[in-house]
C-alpha cells in the first residue's frame, strides 16, 4: 500500500510570509500527527488530528495551526514566518492514535530567509 | 512529561562490528518505537516494542518496561546502517523523542 506523502518536499520563504504544508496518510489511517525537527530542539510534537478533530496540541505559538479533512488528509499552516521556523516538518499517521505504530512521511524542509 | 534519554550520543564503528544503543525513559509507556533517520530526513520505523524482544534481520530490540529502558542491537554493521537512531515513547500522549544516537559505520 502507498506510504505517507508530504508536499511540497522543499520550500523557501521569507520572514513574514505564511506557508501551508500537506500530508496524505496511509489509506485507512485516521490519526495524523505533525512534528518539527530542528538541530537545536530535536523532534517536537506540534499537533494530532483524528477524524477531523484536533486531539492534542504541543507547546507552539498560535501561528502554527492545522486541520484535517474528511479523507484524513491534513494540512498545517504557519503564519508570519520567523527565521526560527526553518526546520524539517514531519507528519506521522496511524489507525487510531499515538499509542500504536507511527508511520512517518518523508518530510517538508522549510527554509525561512 | 515523559523524559527520554539516549546513549551514546555518537558512535563510530568499523564495518562488521556490533553495537548496542540504549534508551531510558522516565515513566510507564504504552508505545515505544525505534526509528532510523536516513540522510534525507525520512524516519524509518524499525520496531514497535513497548515490551519484550523482537528481531528483524541484523537488528533486534528489547524493552524492559518495568525498568524503563530499551536496547537496540545492531549486529554485523554495514555502511548503510549509518544515520541517526531515535527512540520515541508515548504514554497516552503524543510521541516524545530522545535526542538520538548518531551512528557512523566506516568501511
Amino acid at each position: 500500500k502507498a506510504g505517507v506523502t508530504q508536499t511540497p518536499r522543499y520550500l523557501i520563504k521569507t520572514r513574514g510570509q505564511q506557508v501551508t504544508l500537506s500530508c496524505s496518510p496511509i489509506s485507512g489511517h485516521r490519526s495524523v500527527s505533525w512534528y518539527q525537527q530542528t538541530p537545536g530542539q530535536g523532534l517536537q510534537f506540534l499537533f494530532e488530528y483524528f477524524s477531523e478533530t484536533q486531539r492534542n496540541k504541543g507547546n507552539f505559538p498560535g501561528r502554527f495551526s492545522g486541520r484535517q479533512f474528511s479523507n484524513s488528509r491534513s494540512e498545517m499552516n504557519v503564519s508570519t514566518l520567523e527565521l526560527g521556523d526553518s526546520a524539517l516538518y514531519l507528519c506521522a499517521c496511524s489507525y487510531r492514535g499515538t499509542g500504536e505504530t507511527q508511520y512517518f512521511g518523508p518530510g517538508t524542509r522549510l527554509l525561512v530567509l | 512529561g515523559i523524559q527520554v534519554e539516549q546513549s551514546p550520543p555518537d558512535l563510530i564503528l568499523q564495518e562488521g562490528a556490533n553495537s548496542t544503543l540504549r534508551c531510558n525513559f522516565s515513566d510507564s509507556v504504552n508505545n515505544l518505537q525505534w526509528f532510523h533517520q536516513n540522510p534525507w530526513g525520512q524516519l524509518i520505523n524499525l520496531f514497535y516494542i513497548p515490551s519484550g524482544t523482537k528481531q528483524n534481520g541484523r537488528l533486534s530490540a528489547t524493552t524492559v518496561a518495568t525498568e524503563r529502558y530499551s536496547l537496540l542491537y545492531i549486529s554485523s554493521s554495514q555502511t548503510t546502517d549509518s544515520g541517526v537512531y531515535f527512540c520515541a515513547v508515548s504514554g497516552n500522549t503524543p510521541l516524545v523523542f530522545g535526542k538520538g544516537t548518531r551512528l557512523s559505520v566506516i568501511a
